[in-house]
């Protein structure tokens, strides 16, 4: 099973770019079937999925951020980023980074594996 | 965008107890649900795939049962360890989405 983790600045200013960078190991992200996700959890609240790449470089974002959000991968790295513009407070959130697997048959696993999170704040 | 929704809200119980969690979808996902465990500060676990497949390492005590749009899971007898909150996520179609958290506290 892979091991994720995320890295990037804590504090973004209002109005910046949230950039931040998750490290698959013990796996390639060139694994056939597996897709890599971004999730974030604001404090005290629930999960919100933002989005995914697949190691073609194929994306697909949640409405919720679409416009503001992209995702890109690195397979030489064995990373993949996200980069938010625009940010506000209501981007404030612990963000995960997080694997998927889709089997043959069409059907998916879900989020086998997390990275710990990030927490990152928008304030000036 | 799949709204799914959990029940209860939050739930006290104690060792040793069974319990359920509910988790609805508002259309059909066939079995396309999987359950996350959560405990404070931490990255959400992965418990259960395909409605009703434990993921390898997961204690046999927590199943899950549905199809549809009807879900639970079932922890069959709680383990202090088991006290956190639990959420379904519907992974059929994008955008995913989570069920709002089931806390389970004593």
């Amino acid at each position: 099973q892979v091991q994720l983790r995320e890295s990037g600045p804590g504090l973004v200013k209002p109005s910046q770019t949230l950039s931040l960078t998750c490290t698959v190991s013990g796996g390639s992200m060139t694994t056939r079937g597996y897709y890599w996700s971004w999730i974030r959890q604001h404090s005290g609240a629930g999960l919100e999925w933002l989005g995914y790449v697949h190691h073609t470089g194929n994306t697909y974002y949640n409405p919720s951020v679409k416009g503001r959000l992209t995702i890109l991968e690195d397979t030489s790295k064995n990373q993949f980023s996200l980069k938010l513009n625009s940010v506000t407070a209501a981007d404030t959130a612990v963000y995960y980074c997080a694997s998927e697997r889709w089997f043959d048959y069409g059907s998916s696993t879900g989020f086998v594996s997390w990275g710990p999170g990030i927490l990152v704040t928008v304030s000036s | 965008a799949i709204q799914m929704t959990q029940s209860p809200s939050s739930l006290s119980a104690s060792v040793g107890d069974r319990v359920t969690i509910t988790c609805r979808a508002s259309q059909a996902i066939r079995t396309d649900l999987s359950w996350y465990q959560q405990k404070p500060g931490k990255a959400p676990d992965f418990l259960i795939y395909g409605a009703s497949s434990l993921q390898s390492g997961v204690p046999s005590r927590f199943s899950g049962t549905g199809s549809g749009t009807d879900f639970t899971l079932t922890i069959s007898s709680l383990q202090p360890e088991d006290f956190a909150t639990y959420y379904c996520l519907q992974n059929y179609n994008y955008p995913y989405t989570f069920g709002q958290g089931t806390r389970l506290e004593i």
